[in-house]
């Protein structure tokens, strides 16, 4: 039962470029969306979030776009930086300060 | 910018063998959390916990697992008896509050069980 699934594994894209990452969730309980960047041997960081009676909210570079009639969120870096290259994982919770649910992450590069 | 720290960093273990996880977080958090990351996997949730007790915890949270906030600062995740699928990433994770808050984590332990 994945209830939060990122289709994408990887994603390429050229610095100075727009990076979308998808997400796609199926239990309609979550009420908030939030993704985080992880790089190797360190712990996620929380990087943006979005509430859902929301259907967008911006943070510097950082975009989080909600289509809850789709069940779809998406995250846009822009401009891209090589530095953003890492793994990025979207996740859903519900108000109660329960568990986070986790996608499966997409790897992103940013070529110089 | 206050931390979750989590120690050891590696941790090596005979199978069979108990192991105590810690973590101390961010002061003035209320909830707290254990993910785990098995290689190449997701992060999977472990437990929750508020106010002494715990809240909510996974299918893998079984009778071999435990946690404890033993001092009001460190927070610890024991496995009773390590078995090999155990071995991953261990992440301690809090927040201030409901509301949607992100994750605090720690940077994580990594358990290999021989």
């Amino acid at each position: 039962d994945q209830q939060v699934k990122q289709n994408s594994p990887s994603l390429s894209v050229q610095e100075g470029r727009i990076s979308i990452l998808n997400c796609d969730y199926t239990n309609s309980m979550f009420d908030y969306f939030l993704w985080y960047k992880k790089y190797p041997a360190e712990g996620p960081t929380f990087l943006i979030s979005i509430s859902s009676i929301k259907d967008k909210n911006e943070d510097g570079r950082f975009t989080v776009f909600l289509n809850k009639s789709a069940k779809h969120l998406s995250l846009h870096i822009v401009p891209s930086q090589p530095g953003d290259s890492a793994v990025y994982f979207c996740a859903a919770t519900p108000l109660r300060a329960g568990k986070s649910t986790f996608g499966d992450g997409t790897t992103l590069t940013v070529k110089p | 910018e206050p931390e979750v720290t989590q120690t050891p960093s590696h941790q090596v273990t005979q199978m069979g063998q108990e192991v105590i996880l810690r973590c101390v977080p961010i002061s003035n958090h209320l909830y707290f959390y254990w993910y785990r990351q098995i290689l190449g996997q997701k992060v999977e949730f472990l437990v929750s916990f508020y106010n002494n007790e715990i809240s909510e915890k996974s299918e893998i949270f079984d009778d071999q697992f435990s946690v404890e906030r033993p001092d009001g600062s460190n927070f610890t995740l024991k496995i009773r008896s390590t078995k090999l699928e155990d071995s991953a990433m261990y992440f301690c994770a809090s927040i201030p509050d409901r509301g949607g808050y992100g994750y605090t984590f720690g940077s994580g332990t990594r358990l290999t069980v021989v």
